[in-house]
């Protein structure tokens, strides 16, 4: 398996354009993460979803930032208009349900600089 | 929601030594406590976990031991190698394998020096 798929890994844009970041979990993992790392904060979770369908998002920051899944195999992150505070390491993660280990499997990240 | 604080934030250690990272939560209804370690460019990576049923755990030169009385939990690594160079996180959930997500702490930067 080729494990948790993110894209693009890295970013630079402007103060006010359209960020999507990518993600393709674990075939089979049921459960899928969306953490931001930053220096100041660690690893904050912004959303997660279950069987494609967001749990819990009280993480997400502003209404600025917006996440979809729209199938099993493919979730994005949206920040309109981006912001320089925006600027982070995303992280996407998927893990398997009832009967797994609890394992969070990670991507290698989406470092976005918000100019 | 739970709360996980993490000491120390930098750890620097010679080559050999051991190292221990301290955690504690505040939801004394979790009972999943992972440790995640992150190499420079890479996401966290499991490596080793434990469940409040068990005291402490051990996989080679890493252990982990929980307190549930004080809600602490600590990381402890003996014969610590440059290759153990990186960032380690604690987190703590309610259950493993439920819709609980994980809580982690800020991380701890530990640098072993040959």
């Amino acid at each position: 398996d080729a494990g948790v798929i993110q894209s693009p890994r890295h970013e630079v844009t402007e103060m006010g354009q359209e960020v999507t970041l990518r993600c393709k979990p674990i075939s089979g993992h049921d459960y899928l993460f969306w953490y931001r790392q930053t220096m100041m904060r660690g690893l904050e979770l912004l959303i997660y979803f279950n069987n494609n369908v967001p749990i819990d998002d009280s993480g997400m920051p502003e209404d600025r930032f917006s996440a979809k899944m729209p199938n099993a195999s493919f979730s994005t992150l949206k920040i309109q208009p981006s912001e320089p505070r925006d600027s982070a390491v995303y992280f996407c993660a998927s893990r398997g349900g009832q009967g797994g280990t609890g394992e969070l499997f990670f991507g290698e990240g989406s470092r976005l600089t918000v100019l | 929601g739970e709360n996980v604080e993490q000491h120390p934030s930098t750890l620097s250690v010679q080559e050999g030594d051991s190292a221990v990272i301290k955690c504690t939560y505040s939801d004394s209804a979790s009972n999943y406590f992972p440790w995640y370690k992150q190499e420079l460019g890479k996401g966290p990576q499991l490596i080793i976990d434990i469940r409040s049923n068990v005291g402490e755990k051990k996989d080679q030169r890493i252990a982990v031991t929980l307190n549930k009385t004080a809600k602490h939990f600590s990381l402890h690594i003996t014969e610590t190698q440059p290759e153990d160079s990186a960032v380690y996180f604690c987190a703590a959930s309610k259950r493993a394998d439920s819709g609980y997500a994980l809580n982690f702490g800020k991380g701890t930067s530990l640098l072993v020096t040959p």
